[in-house]
C-alpha cells in the first residue's frame, strides 16, 4: 500500500497566485485532515472531512479550499497565496475502530509539503 | 495558555540512556497520540491511549486521565531515535470531536 501520497514536495509561489496541493489515501479511510507546520509551533488543523461529501473548517481555515469527492482524495485549494501561508503543510487520514468498549485509531501522514510565497 | 504542553522543549541524551518525555493537557479528551517527525519532515504514529499503557518495542506509552498527564519512555536509546516527539490529543467537544490538538514537539538528540 502506499498509503498517504501528498504533492508536491517544494513548491514557490509569488504573491497572489494559486496552487492546489494534492492528497490521496489508499486505505479506504473516512477522515482525513490538512495541517500546516510552522516553526516552532504544533501542528494547526487547517481543514478536515468525516467522509467523501462532506468537508468542515478547522483552526486556521482563511485563505484555503477543499473538496472531497472520493474517498481517496482531498485535495487543498489556495486561493491569492500570501506570505503568511508560507509553511509546511501535512495532509493525513485515519481510521477509527472500536475495540469492546475501547477505541483504537492510527493517523497516516503523508511526507509533507514545504511552501514558500514569495 | 495551551491545551498541550510537552516537556522538554529540548532533549539531549547518550546512547543507552533511559529518556522520558512528558505531555501534559488541561482539558477533558477522548484520546492521546505520540507521533514521531524525523529530520526531513515525515510524520509517523507510535502509539493512541485512552487508557493505561502501551508498548512496543523499546518504547513505552503511559496515560494518566486524573492527572491529565502522560509520559513517553525510550529504553536504551540509540541515534537512531533522534527525533521531535509530538504528543496531540482528541479533546471532547460533544458531536465534532474529530481535531487533534498538538504539541509543539519535543526534540530529542540521542548522541553515540
Amino acid at each position: 500500500n502506499a498509503g498517504v501520497t501528498q504533492t508536491p514536495k517544494f513548491r514557490i509561489l509569488k504573491i497572489g497566485q494559486s496552487m492546489t496541493l494534492q492528497c490521496t489515501q489508499d486505505m479506504n479511510h473516512n477522515y482525513m485532515y490538512w495541517y500546516r507546520q510552522d516553526p516552532g509551533m504544533g501542528l494547526k488543523l487547517i481543514y478536515y472531512s468525516v467522509g467523501a461529501g462532506i468537508t468542515d473548517k478547522g483552526e486556521v481555515p482563511n485563505g484555503y479550499n477543499v473538496s472531497r469527492s472520493t474517498t481517496e482524495d482531498f485535495p487543498l485549494r489556495l486561493e491569492l497565496a500570501a506570505p503568511s501561508q508560507t509553511s509546511v503543510y501535512f495532509c493525513a487520514s485515519s481510521y477509527y475502530r472500536r475495540t469492546g468498549i475501547r477505541g483504537d485509531e492510527k493517523l497516516f501522514f503523508g511526507s509533507g509539503t514545504q511552501l514558500s510565497v514569495l | 495558555k495551551n491545551e498541550v504542553e510537552q516537556s522538554p522543549q529540548n532533549l539531549t541524551a547518550q546512547e543507552g540512556e533511559f529518556i522520558t518525555i512528558n505531555c501534559s493537557y488541561s482539558v477533558g479528551i477522548s484520546a492521546l497520540h505520540w507521533l514521531q517527525q524525523h529530520p526531513g519532515g515525515g510524520i509517523v504514529s507510535l502509539f493512541m491511549l485512552s487508557s493505561g499503557k502501551k508498548k512496543h518495542g523499546r518504547l513505552i506509552a503511559t496515560i494518566n486521565i486524573q492527572e491529565k498527564h502522560s509520559s513517553l519512555h525510550i529504553t536504551a536509546s540509540h541515534p537512531r531515535d533522534s527525533a521531535v516527539y509530538i504528543c496531540a490529543v482528541r479533546v471532547n467537544s460533544g458531536g465534532s470531536n474529530y481535531k487533534l490538538t498538538f504539541g509543539k514537539g519535543t526534540l530529542l538528540t540521542v548522541n553515540p
